[in-house]
Order: C-alpha cells, then structure tokens, then sequence
C-alpha cells in the first residue's frame, strides 16, 4: 500500500526558515507534490518533484530523495502569509493522488 | 478567470435528504476529481472522471454517486444523506495526468448533515 507521513503542525518565527518534512512509500514512484491550503480555501499547486536533488521557486524550494522516500519544503524569509497547510501528494500507480494529512505551519510576529 | 467553480458553497441538511453538488471548469480539462476533506485526514478521492461520459470510483465511493454528461461538469449526489458524510467537498480539475499536471481546486463546499 502506500502511505505518507507528514508532522502535524509547526511554529516558526516571521523571517526565519522553516522545513516541512514527508515522507512517502509507495509501490511505484510517479513524483511527489506539495500543495499550499489557507484556512478555508482550496488547495493550491507549490511545486512537483520526480528527480533528486533541490528545486528552487523564489522564496520556496522542495527537496526529494527517491532512495529514502523523503522531501521537504523549504519556506525562507517567512511572511505571516506564509501561515497555512502544507500537503504532500504522490501519486499511485493510476495516477491518482494519495494526500498526507498536511502540515498546520503558524507563523509567529 | 474562473477556473473550477462549487455550488453551492455551504448546505446543511437532514439525515435522509438527498443532494447534488455541481463543478464547472473552463479550462478544457479532461480529467476531474470529487474529494472529500476531514479534519485530521488527508484529501480523499471519492470518483473521478477521465472524460466525458466515464466515471471511476475512487478510494471512498459508497454513499455517493456521480456523472459527467459534459466534459465541463462533474456532478457528486448524495442519494440519503448520512451525519458520517459531514465534510468539506472538494472538486479538482486536471490534463491527463500521467503528463504529471497539477490539479486545480475549486473553493470547496462545507456540507453538514444533521
């Protein structure tokens, strides 16, 4: 089956750094998402990996590590609008998503 | 730009009722997506649809039922509705996703059922 794990919640600190861990397994790999829902809205498309290593987007970055079943989501110079879920998603062997629960970042002046 | 468009976007109803949400996106889109979203869980796929006239169930399909008469719209009923069915729903729209193509959300609707 496949599973993904991500912490519950995070409080971090308006202009800090702050990493978002998932970790996943699946039975094949077809790349992993990372997807940004406010409270009370829809979830919102951040960034998509399918090989190893850093990919940059302005002030985000996801990592992935296909060996390890591991990403994270880099957020750098934290804005207090950064404050939401974050959710990880891979997809199974028909393509279809498998979500984690999301991660609850706060974002504290 | 509307994108994927939910109505309603709240409703309350009695154990019993039925009811139908609606999803109308204008991107052309093949591929799309009913979820259900509860407190503490991940996004759950209840069907799909890859295309006009074909539907698919998806991991949580019982309770529910669905179709796409246009390529536009996907419609979710609720036949008898259930408490256990409180939720917020969630439509999503894609290309084909084997090109690996992001889903786009609709704002979602805040079911309650009494």
């Amino acid at each position: 089956g496949q599973n993904i794990d991500q912490p519950t919640e995070m409080t971090a600190t308006e202009g800090a750094i702050v990493q978002i861990n998932c970790t996943y397994q699946t039975s094949g790999f077809n790349g992993l998402f990372w997807y940004q829902q406010h409270a009370g809205e829809a979830p919102t498309f951040l960034s998509y990996n399918v090989l190893d290593g850093l990919e940059e987007k302005g002030r985000f970055s996801s990592f992935l590590s296909r060996s390890k079943g591991y990403s994270y989501l880099l957020l750098k110079e934290l804005q207090m609008k950064d404050s939401a879920s974050y959710l990880c998603a891979v997809p199974d062997s028909n393509y279809q998503l498998i979500w984690g629960a999301g991660t609850k970042l706060i974002i504290k002046p | 730009n509307a994108g994927v468009t939910q109505t309603p976007k709240f409703r309350v109803l009695k154990t019993g009722q039925s009811m139908t949400l609606l999803c109308a996106q204008d991107m052309n889109h093949e591929y799309m997506y009913w979820y259900r979203q509860d407190p503490g869980m991940g996004l759950r796929l209840i069907h799909y649809s890859v295309g006009e006239g074909t539907t698919a169930k998806g991991e949580v399909p019982d309770g529910y039922n669905v179709s796409r008469l246009k390529k536009q719209n996907f419609l979710l009923g609720l036949e008898s509705a259930a408490p256990s069915q409180t939720s917020v729903y969630f439509c999503a729209s894609s290309l084909p996703p084997d090109r690996v193509q992001p889903q786009h959300f609709g704002d979602g609707t805040r079911l309650s059922i009494l």
